[in-house]
């Protein structure tokens, strides 16, 4: 069985500041993929990004990064210099059959 | 390309009603899926459908919930009799092909509310 923990259900920062979201997965599979997506208040689900099992290399996409670590069965998510706009809930999932495996989401409210 | 679409995007229905949910995938896309968050929690998967096959309904509850993806049309997620405890966004999403290479590309949902 699968399984995908966000330990974080609600975080609250100040614009600018760096912000972590933390995902811890479970599977038994060796082949699986790791997704974040992002739900904005409007309520539509927002991709950003898939990783496979086998690339434990971290990505960057502007403000975005994501640090893959298979020993620790992680994948977490790091906003730079966040935004008022990237005020959202943000799911981390796991696919390693027919289903995505979503976490319970990470509520992340940036202040002006 | 249009992206997946699902509509009504808002329904109200009095308990004991019928409730149905359409979902159209994107162009050339012949898999879709249908997921349920219920407040405050995360997506549940429920579904997963080929063109008029079922492929997987492990996570589809037993009684009143139905699903189709026929040959011509959209897919269908159909609940009757609908009590309060169905109030929840139902997305749909689609992919092209099924393999742990295709990404889920999801549609904006609809809501549900059962007074």
């Amino acid at each position: 069985a699968q399984k995908v923990t966000q330990a974080q259900t609600e975080i609250s920062v100040v614009e600018k500041e760096d912000v972590t979201l933390d995902c811890v997965y479970e599977t038994r599979d060796t082949t699986y993929y790791l997704f974040w997506y992002k739900q904005p208040p409007s309520g539509e689900l927002v991709f950003l990004i898939r990783r496979n099992s086998f690339d434990e290399q971290n990505e960057i996409s502007g403000r975005y990064s994501w640090n893959f670590q298979k020993s620790t069965s992680s994948f977490n998510f790091t906003i730079t210099a966040s935004q008022v706009v990237d005020s959202a809930v943000y799911f981390c999932a796991l696919d390693a059959g027919n289903m995505l495996t979503f976490g319970g989401g990470t509520r992340l409210m940036v202040k002006p | 390309n249009a992206g997946v679409m699902q509509n009504p995007r808002h329904l109200v229905r009095r308990r004991g009603q019928e409730a149905r949910l359409r979902c159209s995938p994107m162009k050339g896309h012949s898999h879709v899926y249908w997921y349920r968050q219920l407040p405050e929690e995360g997506l549940k998967f429920m579904v997963y459908l080929q063109k008029e096959n079922i492929i997987d309904e492990s996570g589809m509850p037993k009684e009143r919930f139905s699903a189709e993806f026929p040959k011509e049309g959209p897919s269908i997620l159909r609940i009757q009799q609908v009590v309060r405890g169905d109030s929840a966004a139902y997305f749909c999403a689609s992919s092209p092909t099924r393999g742990l290479t295709e990404t889920q590309y999801f549609g904006p949902g609809t809501r549900l509310l059962v007074l």
